[in-house]
């Protein structure tokens, strides 16, 4: 079975200051997709990043980074220099395929409140 | 393109009462699927779809049906509305294994 574990509940943070946010995953497939998705306050889910098993590369796009270790099946998430607009529920998520076709499990989510 | 349609964006229900979502895509997806959110839990999946003609079972199915006659649409069915009901119902559709999923705005469902 798949699974994700976003343990953080909930993280404040001040303005300008650098967060990570943990996902574990567990799966017992070599090959498998991880996603993070952001859901701001009005309540859309927005596709964020997507990871494969085979590419364990850290990313990084403008202030945010993703870091992802197969040894620990970890797949975090830094945002540098908060901002007010970073205040959303952010989900990790794992896909996998079965011959008939695939599943997409999210975590739990952490909620991010960035103060100013 | 429109993306993942869904409608209605709210709905009230008494118990016991019958109704659809409705969801609709744009994009030729073969992949379909219904997750709730439940504050603290997450996205879990109801039920999902591989194909017209082919749909299975989720994590939480219990009360809900689902069918898939068209690639577009993927209609979800409560069948006798329960408190325990109440959610946020996202409908999502994918190219296939490794894509992104594109999600539609949510039906926020209060049954009462």
């Amino acid at each position: 079975a798949q699974k994700v574990t976003q343990a953080q509940t909930e993280i404040s943070v001040v303005e300008k200051e650098d967060v990570t946010l943990d996902c574990v995953y567990e799966t017992r497939d070599t090959t498998y997709y991880l996603f993070w998705y952001k859901q701001p306050p009005s309540g859309e889910l927005v596709f964020l990043i997507r990871r494969n098993s085979f590419d364990e590369q850290n990313e990084i796009s403008g202030r945010y980074s993703w870091n992802f270790q197969k040894s620990t099946s970890s797949f975090n998430f830094t945002i540098t220099a908060s901002q007010v607009v970073d205040s959303a529920v952010y989900f990790c998520a794992l896909s996998v395929a079965f011959w008939w076709g695939n599943k997409l499990v999210f975590g739990a989510g952490t909620i991010l409140r960035v103060k100013s | 393109n429109a993306g993942v349609t869904q409608t209605p964006k709210f709905q009230v229900l008494k118990t016991g009462q019958s109704m659809t979502l409705q969801c609709a895509q744009d994009m030729n997806h073969e992949y379909m699927s219904w997750y709730r959110q439940d504050p603290g839990m997450g996205l879990r999946l109801i039920h999902y779809s591989v194909g017209a003609g082919i749909t299975d079972q989720g994590e939480v199915p219990n009360g809900y049906n689902v069918s898939r006659s068209t690639t577009e649409d993927f209609p979800l069915r409560l069948l006798s509305a329960a408190p325990s009901q109440t959610s946020v119902y996202f409908c999502a559709s994918t190219v296939g294994t490794g894509y992104g999923y594109t999600f539609g705005s949510g039906t926020r469902l209060t049954v009462v």
